[in-house]
């Protein structure tokens, strides 16, 4: 049973246009989501998140999107550079639990 | 700083043979863990701790064994590995309060023939 959801296995965007990466997730009881970026042979790295109670978080090219009622989110990426190519991995937790669960990842490829 | 540390980064083992993946940080954190990442499964959360002697199971940790004796190390084992154990291993470590904004090591290689 998969409570995060990353459809897309890959996205292919030119440089300078609007990256678009979703996530649905399926446990209501989940209130804090984030993303994560990932290049061949390295670890992730921490990107953005967002709390419930916001609808909205932005830094600077990154904004990331949630609708509570869809239990959606969105991670958008302006203007996409060709070092935005990454594996992007969503995730998400509950209250106090430690535990963050992630999603399958989507390969972002930011074409010149 | 040297961040999150992992040893080997990569290793090969026989079924049944044991080994020990190394963790090590030096931010101070209380919380480490470990995922494994398999191809289209993105991470899966296999052991974690919030301190010194106190660990906790994840979603998969079955096969694996941890312990936490200093902040600093957290070292994961398998005590008799299995072709289904081969998979990239990550560990990550944070901040209690900052929990969710893991610092995650390079990463082992496993293959288990």
């Amino acid at each position: 049973d998969q409570q995060v959801k990353q459809n897309s296995p890959s996205l292919s965007v030119q440089e300078g246009r609007i990256s678009i990466l979703n996530c649905d997730y399926t446990n209501s009881m989940f209130d804090y989501f984030l993303w994560y970026k990932k290049y061949p042979a390295e670890g992730p790295t921490f990107l953005i998140s967002i709390s419930s109670i916001k609808d909205k978080n932005e830094d600077g090219r990154f904004t990331v999107f949630l609708n509570k009622s869809a239990k959606h989110l969105s991670l958008h990426i302006v203007p996409s550079q060709p070092g935005d190519s990454a594996v992007y991995f969503c995730a998400a937790k509950r209250g106090s639990n430690y535990k963050l669960t992630f999603g399958k990842g989507t390969l972002l490829t930011v074409n010149p | 700083n040297a961040g999150v540390t992992q040893t080997p980064k990569f290793q090969v083992l026989k079924t049944g043979q044991s080994m020990t993946l190394q963790c090590a940080q030096d931010m101070n954190h209380e919380y480490m863990s470990w995922y494994r990442q398999d191809p289209g499964m993105g991470l899966r959360l296999i052991h974690y701790s919030v301190g010194a002697g106190i660990t906790d199971q994840g979603e998969v940790p079955n096969g694996y064994n941890v312990s936490r004796s200093t902040t600093e190390d957290f070292p994961l084992r398998l005590l008799s590995a299995a072709p289904s154990q081969t998979s990239v291993y990550f560990c990550a470590s944070s901040y209690l309060q900052y929990q969710e904004t893991q610092y995650f090591g390079p990463g082992t290689r496993l293959l288990v023939l």
